[in-house]
């Protein structure tokens, strides 16, 4: 199986903030990568497909770029809703893979 | 609108089976290219992928589960359904159902998920 490795695993920040979250492949997985955002009570929510792609509807203060073994999620200007956990997930072969997600607080 | 949307029985003993049910609603389940899917969440732990299923009943089964693990679809319902066999108290989880879409690159997106269902196996 691929293992996907996240840090921070929990970081926090203001509103505000630029954070930035890293998604490290145990093999090349090309741009084989999605992340998602979870919050209590809610099913994940797509953000970024195909490692850079902003799924439709979510905010262009998030991007994601990589490719190969790593990646990053970035978050531009934190709002108040998007304090969450956030995971990513590789789509290149099968058993899909999680990290272990990043919580990002109010700090 | 596509809305996913699951059911279970909240609270499983061990070694029975846990059985789930994913109703959806606004696409049929046979409509291709797309795909089905169970996740799940352990408590304090990362996602899991369980099993799949494509819009011809074709299914693929995460190897660490495959032994336990049975996914359908009812066409009739347009609903499909998950069975885990013989569970322990490890398989506590939140589980998801989610459709899996493609793009024109290949890459698989699940956009669509139900809220999750708790499920606690104990005695």
């Amino acid at each position: 199986d691929i293992q996907l490795t996240q840090s921070p695993s929990s970081l926090s920040a203001s509103v505000g903030d630029r954070i930035t979250i890293t998604c490290r492949a145990s093999r090349g997985i090309k741009e084989f990568l999605n992340w998602y955002q979870l919050r209590p009570g809610k099913g994940p929510r797509l953000l970024i497909y195909a490692a850079s792609i902003l799924e439709n509807g979510v905010p262009s203060s998030f991007s994601g770029s990589g490719s190969g073994t790593d990646f990053t999620l970035t978050i531009t200007s934190l709002q108040p809703e998007d304090f969450a956990t956030y995971f990513c997930q590789q789509s290149y072969i099968l058993p899909y893979t999680f990290g272990h997600g990043t919580k990002v607080e109010i700090k | 609108q596509v809305q996913l949307q699951e059911s279970g029985p909240g609270l499983v003993k061990p070694s029975e089976t846990l059985a789930l049910t994913c109703n959806v609603s606004g696409v049929s389940v046979t409509r291709a290219p797309y795909s089905w899917g169970w996740f799940r969440q352990p408590p304090g732990r990362g996602l899991e992928w369980i099993a799949s299923i494509s819009f011809s009943g074709s299914t693929s089964y995460n190897p660490s589960l495959k032994s336990r693990v049975t996914m359908s679809v009812d066409t009739t319902k347009n609903q499909f359904s998950l069975d885990l066999r013989s569970v322990t108290a490890t398989d506590t989880a939140v589980f998801y159902c989610t459709r899996q879409d493609y793009d024109s690159g290949g890459h698989t997106k699940m956009v669509y998920w139900g809220q999750g269902a708790q499920v606690t196996v104990s005695s």
